[in-house]
């Protein structure tokens, strides 16, 4: 069974620091790999997307995919309260034109304490 | 209106009830997704609809019917639910395939449904 797997936290930093979440998935298939942000009560909502390994940076955010460890993280920079949520990776099996069915973790509750 | 629908936000009903849950988007994506999410689990992929063909059922008991009459509408039929199928109905709309425009789901505020 493809399975994503993630750290269920709470993952506590303090207001400033940088907030690692790691991410590791089962199927050496997988092409792209997405970051989504779910505030209590609330649907998710995307954040990061990442199809190559390395870096990719959008503002206080950088995800890094590591394909041969089957792997992705999310950095938070200048971590702010407003962060505190919980962040779901996301990876898609498929690729090449077929379905864009998404397989979800489980879900990294950030806090960020003031 | 923009974006991804859903309505009714909450929902209680009884085990003997018969109620639906309406999606809409206005994203002009062509793949529509229904997911179940519940405490303490991953979200739960049920039905998945492109071009508005069903192409995923994921072994979802026949309680959970759904109906997709158009791209851009997605209907999830409920009757004789249990009360252990109380959790959050997020629906999610994208493009449907994996190329160079793809940029995973969007999704719908969900309907938090309580089964009494």
């Amino acid at each position: 069974q493809k399975e994503v797997e993630q750290n269920s936290g709470p993952l506590s930093v303090p207001e400033g620091a940088i907030a690692s979440l790691n991410c590791t998935y089962s199927d050496r298939g997988s092409q792209s790999f997405f970051w989504y942000r779910q505030y209590s009560g609330k649907s998710p909502e995307l954040i990061m997307f990442i199809y190559s390994n390395g870096d990719k940076e959008d503002g206080r955010f950088t995800a890094q995919l590591n394909k041969a460890s089957q792997y992705v993280s999310l950095l938070i920079r200048d971590s702010q309260p407003s962060d505190s949520a919980t962040y779901l990776c996301a990876v898609n099996l498929d690729y090449g034109g077929s379905q864009g069915n998404l397989i979800f973790g489980k879900g990294t509750k950030l806090s960020v304490k003031p | 209106e923009t974006g991804v629908t859903q309505t009714p936000r909450h929902l209680v009903m009884g085990m003997t009830n018969k109620k639906s849950l309406k999606c809409e988007q206005h994203l002009g994506h062509n793949a529509m997704y229904w997911y179940k999410q519940s405490a303490k689990k991953p979200l739960e992929l049920m039905f998945v609809y492109n071009f508005k063909e069903q192409t995923e059922n994921n072994s979802v008991p026949s309680r959970f019917s759904p109906e997709c009459p158009n791209s851009s509408h997605l209907f999830l039929h409920l009757h004789t639910l249990q009360p252990e199928d109380s959790a959050l109905y997020l629906c999610a709309s994208s493009q449907g395939a994996w190329d160079e425009d793809y940029y995973g789901y969007t999704f719908g505020s969900g309907t938090r449904l309580t089964v009494v």
